[in-house]
């Protein structure tokens, strides 16, 4: 069974602080895809990135970065210089290759999410 | 840029009443799921739907919840009777291929349901 784990439930930083979110994952495929979603107050889910089991560079978009470390199963975003519109709900979430043959239509496991606030 | 559209925003409804959350997915996708999250939780997955079929379902999606592509546009997720626990924000998402295939889910802005 896959499992995603956000052990951070609530992390709160003054802006303009780096501030690291966690997220540990258990998986017994070989083949796996590790994906970052945003949820601002406003609800919706918002694509950050996804990374494939094989690509373990970590990978940076402007304040945004990644850390794909395969030896402890982890998969932590970074946020340097954050800023108060940064404030949210922060999702990591898994998928693996299914077996089934419907082509690769599975479902995405979910952490738990950990609330970033940003404070002024 | 294109985006997956959800109706309505908010929807309540009675216990034991049918309800359908309506779900327009991005024109050239090809893969569709749904999403529940129960107020302050995570997200859960229910269902995905390909080639006009469920493709997977969770243990959540049981035989009180359909989904259906009645169209090219439209792809909804009908529950028969509602329950006091089917209140949550139901997200639906599609993409291009499937996750395994590194093509990432869009989700759209979600429906709130509340059932009283």
């Amino acid at each position: 069974a896959q499992k995603v784990t956000q052990a951070q439930t609530e992390i709160s930083v003054v802006e303009k602080e780096d501030v690291t979110l966690d997220c540990v994952y258990e998986t017994r495929d070989t083949t796996y895809y590790l994906f970052w979603y945003k949820q601002p107050p406003s609800g919706e889910l918002v694509f950050l990135i996804r990374r494939n089991s094989f690509d373990e560079q970590n990978e940076i978009s402007g304040r945004y970065s990644w850390n794909f470390q395969k030896s402890t199963s982890s998969f932590n975003f970074t946020i340097t210089a954050s800023q108060v519109v940064d404030s949210a709900v922060y999702f990591c979430a898994l998928s693996g290759v299914p077996p089934s043959p419907g082509g690769g239509a599975d479902g995405l496991t979910f952490g738990k999410g950990t609330h970033l606030i940003i404070q002024p | 840029e294109p985006e997956v559209t959800q109706t309505p925003s908010h929807q309540v409804t009675q216990m034991g009443q049918e309800v359908i959350l309506r779900c327009v997915p991005i024109s050239n996708h090809l893969y569709f799921y749904w999403y529940r999250q129960i107020l302050g939780q995570k997200v859960e997955f229910l269902v995905s739907f390909y080639n006009n079929e469920i493709s997977e379902k969770s243990e959540i999606f049981d035989d009180q919840f359909s989904v259906e592509r009645p169209d090219g546009s439209n792809f909804t997720l009908k529950i028969r009777s509602t329950k006091l626990e089917d209140s949550a924000m139901y997200f639906c998402a599609s993409s291009t291929r499937g996750t395994a295939y590194n093509s990432p889910l869009h989700f759209g802005n979600g429906t709130r349901l509340t059932v009283t």
